[in-house]
């Protein structure tokens, strides 16, 4: 079965540190993927998505994410972290029937000042 | 400005009361999904609907049903609630074609007594 999965259910960094947060996903062929972020009391926004040529995508908020077919993974980076980055993070793809997204279980990160 | 809204956000029951969760988008898509997230479990699809009249079972159907008699309209329905489906609700929706992002909305969130 399809499946996501971020291995890292929580993250702290301090600010202006580098970010990266892992997903891993387990599908025949190349899903579609997305990362969204659920800030605190909101609804989830959509970073970024791949569907195909260039492996690096570019996000909102400087996020970006490389996608890695040899390792199944499209982790999320971001160069310096603020604060008020602080959210869930998850990790969804698109594998097929009924437009429905696969989500991981989520990676809850922390910044400290 | 192009949304997905819920009703009600917060919501408080008892086990047994018949509720609706109601969800509405402005933006003409064809593709709507209800989503509930879990610590730990992320978030699992419940119901989707591809168009009008046109509904299917998610991942985690029990206890609910839904309906799509209008194009924007996608309420939620839980006809006995019981404490196990107390939860974080949302109510995504996209247009049909692969891979489409899909925009959430705010939470409802729901707590069963």
């Amino acid at each position: 079965a399809q499946s996501v999965t971020q291995p890292d259910i929580h993250i702290t960094v301090s600010e202006g540190a580098s970010l990266e947060l892992r997903c891993n996903y387990s599908y025949g062929a190349t899903p579609y993927l997305f990362w969204y972020v659920q800030s605190p009391g909101q609804g989830l926004q959509l970073l970024l998505k791949y569907f195909s040529g260039d492996t690096l995508v570019q996000g909102i908020k400087g996020f970006e994410a490389e996608f890695k077919r040899s390792q199944s993974s499209f982790n999320l980076r971001k160069p310096s972290v603020h604060w008020s980055d602080a959210a869930e993070y998850f990790c969804a793809a698109f594998t097929g029937g009924g437009n429905k997204l696969t989500f991981g279980t989520g990676t809850q990160l922390k910044v400290e000042l | 400005e192009a949304q997905v809204t819920q009703n009600p956000r917060y919501l408080i029951t008892v086990t047994g009361k018949k509720l609706t969760v109601t969800c509405s988008q402005n933006m003409n898509h064809e593709y709507m999904s209800w989503y509930r997230q879990d610590p730990g479990l992320g978030l699992r699809q419940i119901y989707y609907s591809m168009n009008v009249e046109v509904t299917d079972k998610g991942d985690v159907p029990e206890g609910y049903k839904v309906s799509r008699k209008e194009k924007r309209n996608f309420p939620l329905i839980l006809e006995s609630p019981s404490p196990n489906q107390t939860s974080l609700y949302f109510c995504a929706s996209s247009g049909l074609s692969r891979g489409e992002t899909q925009y959430f909305g705010p939470g409802t969130r729901l707590l069963v007594l």
